[in-house]
């Protein structure tokens, strides 16, 4: 099993659609979850943290499910400046080790 | 809001050169990174660095690369001998704690030809 599995895309979508993306990843000991997006050829930036209660940030809504090993992050009423690639990306930590594993992301096109 | 600076922007070199790649992490961060990304790949952690040393790499991270904090505010990553598959985006990241989120670079892109 890959350590961080998204859907593969690409999800090509009208504006005003909700779009859900799901991520599953393999390290039961992960502790920190989060979303980044990333627009073409730039770095990853941060979108939001995930957290067990759930969170959400405007029209962006993420949901960790820690016994399925599970995270998804739902766009509503989807712009034009959504598109993107969003990737899925995980806290691997034990013995010493905090590095940030990233999903190969899922690409976004949102249509006018 | 704090930015992660790097420099060049793009750094093309001849294969078995030496190159520097150069950033700037954000002042208050405590924790400096490297990463890499493969043109349509996923991307890929090198190094940490805490405390003016090395506390986590990967196994990318072999002998031909090493870090350095040469002063209060500038963190390189240095390729001693470029391979063809070196070839990436490399970005650099810094956080304020281990289990933040990170604040990463425009990141380098590096061609080998």
């Amino acid at each position: 099993r890959k350590e961080v599995e998204q859907d593969p895309g690409p999800f090509n979508v009208p504006e005003g659609a909700t779009v859900a993306f799901n991520c599953t990843y393999s390290n039961s000991a992960s502790q920190s979850f989060f979303w980044y997006r990333q627009d073409c050829r730039k770095e990853p930036k941060l979108l939001m943290s995930v957290y067990s209660s759930g969170n959400e940030d405007g029209r962006f809504t993420a949901q960790l499910n820690r016994a399925s090993q599970y995270i998804s992050l739902l766009i509503r009423d989807s712009k034009l400046s959504d598109s993107a690639t969003y990737l899925c990306v995980v806290l691997k930590s034990g013995a010493g080790s905090y590095q940030l594993t990233f999903g190969k992301g899922t690409k976004l096109s949102v249509i006018p | 809001e704090p930015e992660v600076t790097q420099t060049p922007s793009h750094q093309v070199t001849q294969m078995g050169q030496e190159v520097i790649l150069r950033c700037v992490p954000i002042s208050n961060h405590l924790y400096f990174y490297w990463y890499r990304q493969i043109l349509g790949q996923k991307v890929e952690f090198l190094v940490s660095f805490y405390n003016n040393e090395i506390s986590e790499k990967s196994e990318i991270f072999d002998d031909q690369f090493s870090v350095e904090r040469p002063d209060g505010s500038n963190f390189t990553l240095k390729i001693r001998s470029t391979k063809l598959e070196d070839s990436a985006m490399y970005f650099c990241a810094s956080s304020e704690w281990l289990s933040d989120g990170y604040t990463f670079g425009s990141g380098t892109r590096l061609t080998v030809v």
